[in-house]
């Protein structure tokens, strides 16, 4: 079965520059979630979409951004790198109201 | 205090074993309760979840929530080494899909 795609899966950044991440979910899920997972930290909800239209938000910076597109994928959009900022971003998928999202294999962010 | 709070571990078991996992949480307004298994540089992988109280089976997975303790838990059965992972709690409220999650528990069955 189709799982959630993210890429790429490595990134390697300098400070203060920009990242784009990308989450394609899994197909008819109309909803995104974005998490960040620092070195054995639970995941932290960052922000979610539905319909391409921000649907919730949680601790996400403001230097970071994101976007749903008309075909349901999703793009992080990280500006202005920092070195706290290396970790693992995940992106998780569902249909609204089924609350059980599956997630993608993550991408590791790391910030020389 | 975190909302969700998870006990880390690391829990060591032998093979064949019952492991008992939990979590506990402050904002009842939690309704859907989730448990995910994570393997080393791996997304977090659904197991169960359960909607409000209650008990639910899957094979050698059970997950238990009584919301009036405000406690889940998750068993596994005749464990196996294949199941040494870190297992997430995560629960979120009524049409409120930021989930929140526990610290999760690092699990090692030894063979």
């Amino acid at each position: 079965a189709a799982g959630v795609i993210q890429s790429p899966r490595h990134l390697i950044k300098e400070k203060r520059e920009t990242a784009t991440l990308k989450c394609y979910p899994i197909p008819r899920h109309d909803t995104v979630y974005w998490y960040q997972q620092g070195p054995g930290q639970d995941p932290q909800f960052l922000i979610s979409f539905y319909e391409k239209m921000q649907s919730d938000k949680g601790s996400i910076p403001d230097r970071f951004s994101a976007q749903q597109f008309s075909d349901y994928h999703s793009e992080l959009n990280m500006s202005s790198l920092e070195l706290g900022d290396s970790a693992l971003y995940f992106c998780a998928s569902s249909l609204l109201g089924a609350t059980e999202a599956f997630f993608g294999q993550g991408t590791r962010l790391t910030v020389v | 205090q975190k909302e969700v709070e998870q006990d880390p571990g690391p829990l060591s078991v032998p093979e064949g074993a019952i492991v008992s996992l939990n979590c506990t949480y402050s904002n009842s307004a939690f309704q859907y309760f989730m448990w995910y298994r994570q393997y080393s540089r791996k997304g977090p992988e659904l197991l169960m979840y359960t909607y409000s109280s209650g008990n639910k089976e899957d094979g050698r997975f059970t997950a238990q929530v009584d919301k009036s303790s405000k406690y889940i838990s998750l068993f596994i059965r005749d464990s196996q080494p294949s199941d040494s992972a870190t297992y997430l709690c995560a629960m979120s409220a009524d049409n409120n899909n930021d989930m929140r999650f526990g610290a999760g528990t690092r699990l090692t069955v030894k063979p």
